[in-house]
């Protein structure tokens, strides 16, 4: 079955103790794996796209890797700002070009 | 500022009665689409369009009706049908095109209760 699976669902990290977010998947066909963070109440907003294995791509704290099984979104001395739940995404497919989404990381920093 | 605009942002409906989500896009993006969130559970695709006057049903459409009668707007209309209509609603757009990876873009959301 095609899936995205997120984990944890939940991390709690003090002000400048840096962690990754792991999204895995199972599907054929990768087109693009995107992550998203949202706040409560809001849309998401998008962060990143990877497109293959061995990819990488940075903003400020953040840092996206890709392999061919699951992406890591690891996060360098976070701070209290950065509290969102963060989605994967996984295009995939052919002529369907379909799109699942994981059910999210909370992430929590406290100062 | 280029971007997804959705209203309302909070909306009740009563038991038995059909209310219309609004989208509209500034972005030129061919391709839009709604999203429904529940708690716990990942986005689910109700709609998408990716051309004006053309639309799919996606993986939860019942209970829901759309239109695209202009690029910039794709608004979602929610039935009586609709059994458990009580979520927040995302409208996304991006770029069309089948065979690339093309980056989905969200509003800020519409919340939406039964009373």
């Amino acid at each position: 079955e095609d899936q995205v699976t997120q984990s944890p669902e939940a991390l709690r990290l003090q002000e400048g103790e840096s962690s990754s977010l792991n999204c895995s998947y199972t599907v054929s066909g990768l087109r693009g794996l995107f992550w998203y963070r949202q706040d409560p109440g809001k849309g998401p907003e998008f962060l990143f796209t990877l497109y293959s294995a061995g990819e990488e791509k940075e903003k400020e704290r953040l840092k996206a890797t890709l392999t061919k099984k699951e992406s890591f979104l690891h996060i360098t001395a976070p701070k209290p700002e950065d509290s969102a739940t963060y989605l994967c995404a996984v295009r995939y497919g052919g002529a369907t070009n379909k799109l699942i989404f994981g059910t999210g990381t909370l992430l929590a920093v406290q100062p | 500022d280029g971007g997804i605009t959705q209203s309302p942002k909070y909306l009740f409906r009563k038991e038995g009665q059909n209310v219309t989500l609004s989208c509209e896009q500034n972005l030129n993006h061919d391709a839009m689409y709604w999203y429904r969130q529940d708690p716990g559970q990942g986005l689910r695709l109700i709609y998408y369009s990716q051309i004006v006057n053309d639309f799919q049903k996606g993986d939860i459409a019942e209970g829901y009706s759309v239109s695209r009668e202009k690029k910039e707007s794709f608004p979602l209309t929610v039935t009586s049908a609709q059994k458990n209509p009580t979520a927040f609603y995302l409208c996304a757009s991006s770029t069309s095109g089948p065979n690339s990876g093309n980056t989905i873009y969200f509003g800020e959301g519409s919340w939406l209760t039964v009373v």
